[in-house]
């Protein structure tokens, strides 16, 4: 049961150049996406966040695009830094009620290299 | 920054041992949840926990997973008689009254079970 996906487990890129990071998903019921960062031995840390009635939103360095008719949304980091390696999560709240509990991708370790 | 912390960080137990695991939220939060993630997997939602009852569980909370909010602060999961396939990081996540707001996380308890 994948509703969340992403695709590439990891991605390097270089300091200064900017990292994508892509997440399909499958339930167009979704109407709110999150991206999570996560370092080892750390639990994943909120970054930014998207609502369907959007096709952007910018915080910073970081961008998140959403393309509904594709169902694919991608987390942008320009310019990236070393301290952004971390593995990058996709989520979204599912499972309808008040809870909503979130279904998360497999995640993208992201390497970037000084 | 309020944050959510997790005790233990780190609990090895025996097979068929009970084990709980603590969490204290962010202190206005009132959805409560609890996630794990098994070695090199996604993060799994496991249960939700809403006005003092749970709201939602996945088919992976079996009976012999509880949680409980035994007083205004801490919410804890207890696991009756672990199995090895127990062994995992399992993340305690709170979330205000607000729709489309994100999950903030704990940083973990490793729990391992030999």
């Amino acid at each position: 049961d994948q509703q969340v996906k992403q695709n590439s487990p990891s991605l390097s890129v270089q300091e200064g150049r900017i990292s994508i990071l892509n997440c399909d998903y499958t339930n167009s019921m979704f109407d709110y996406f999150l991206w999570y960062k996560k370092y080892p031995a750390e639990g994943p840390t909120f970054l930014i966040s998207i609502s369907s009635i959007k096709d952007k939103n910018e915080d910073g360095r970081f961008t998140v695009f959403l393309n509904k008719s594709a169902k694919h949304l991608s987390l942008h980091i320009v310019p990236s830094q070393p301290g952004d390696s971390a593995v990058y999560f996709c989520a979204a709240p599912g499972g309808g009620g008040a809870t909503n509990k979130l279904i998360f991708g497999t995640g993208t370790l992201l390497a970037v290299q000084p | 920054e309020p944050e959510v912390t997790q005790t233990p960080s780190h609990q090895v137990t025996q097979m068929g041992q009970e084990v709980i695991l603590r969490c204290v939220p962010i202190s206005n939060h009132l959805y409560f949840y609890w996630y794990r993630q098994i070695l090199g997997q996604k993060v799994e939602f496991l249960v939700s926990f809403y006005n003092n009852e749970i709201s939602e569980k996945s088919e992976i909370f079996d009976d012999q997973f509880s949680v409980e909010r035994p007083d205004g602060s801490n919410f804890t999961l207890k696991i009756r008689s672990t199995k090895l396939e127990d062994s995992a990081m399992y993340f305690c996540a709170s979330k205000d009254r607000t729709s489309n707001q994100p999950q903030h996380f704990g940083d973990g308890t490793r729990l391992s079970i030999l």
